[in-house]
């Protein structure tokens, strides 16, 4: 199974200023055939289930504000929310679906206000 | 509007049973492959079975292998999970989770990562 590794596993970072998550994959979820990442990632707020936001590594599911970005490839990923806004405290989740099943998930990221 | 509304959970001994019903709405269900994921209380996500649009394939993670058993009705628009021989390790909110469709990127009948999530339902196995 490929096991996905978050960092860190909490953030706390200042209104309007950039946070970075990372999300590295036990083996490459990159498929050579058609260059894609097969790497997601969802913003679970509490209370609530988890939502989409990037797929493909880098690719915002619709209506996802355009501050959040995925970048990466291969084993090595990561989420960056340009200028945190107080609706963005949540947990992130990277998850693999190149090799699955099972189709694996990061531990989550804790993102909190500074 | 795409909904999943997932029911059935509830308190139960270990080595019990719960069946959980997922209601979809707001799109072709029969034309998704469907899956359950779930959460143990302030832990991660463990995805946990996967479900063709047919029923024709079905996979399921090592943890729950010969005690859980998922279903659907495509005629009823509705997703289901059987949980026998429960286990105080499998107490989590569960939820069903669409599965997206990836037509020419497809590797085939697996499951990919999931583009609407019900709310979940809390499942808490304790004596």
């Amino acid at each position: 199974d490929i096991v996905m590794t978050q960092s860190p596993d909490s953030l706390a970072v200042s209104l309007g200023e950039r946070a970075t998550i990372n999300c590295k994959s036990s083996q490459s979820v990159l498929y050579s055939s058609n260059n894609k990442n097969y790497l997601a990632w969802y913003q679970q707020k509490p209370g609530q289930p988890p939502k989409l936001l990037i797929y493909w590594a880098s690719t915002r599911e619709s209506g996802v504000p355009d501050r959040f970005s995925g970048s990466g490839s291969g084993t090595d990923f990561t989420l960056t929310i340009s200028s945190l806004q107080a609706e963005d405290v949540a947990v992130y989740y990277c998850q693999q679906y190149y090799s699955t099943p099972p189709s694996t998930f990061g531990q989550g990221t804790r993102l909190e206000i500074k | 509007e795409v909904q999943l509304v997932e029911s059935g959970g509830g308190l139960v001994q270990p080595g019990g049973s719960l069946r959980l019903s997922c209601a979809a709405s707001g799109f072709t269900f029969s034309s998704y492959e469907m899956n359950w994921v779930r959460q143990a209380p302030g832990k991660g996500l463990e995805w946990v079975s996967y479900i063709s649009s047919s029923g024709s394939t079905i996979y399921y993670a090592d943890s729950v292998k010969g005690r859980f058993t998922i279903s659907r009705d495509n005629a009823k628009n509705s997703l289901y999970l059987q949980m026998n021989s429960l286990r105080a390790e499998d107490t989590a909110v569960y939820y069903c989770a669409r599965n997206i469709r990836l037509g020419e990127l497809s590797l085939g009948d697996l499951p990919y990562y999931f583009d609407y999530w019900g709310q979940g339902t809390l499942v808490t196995v304790s004596s």
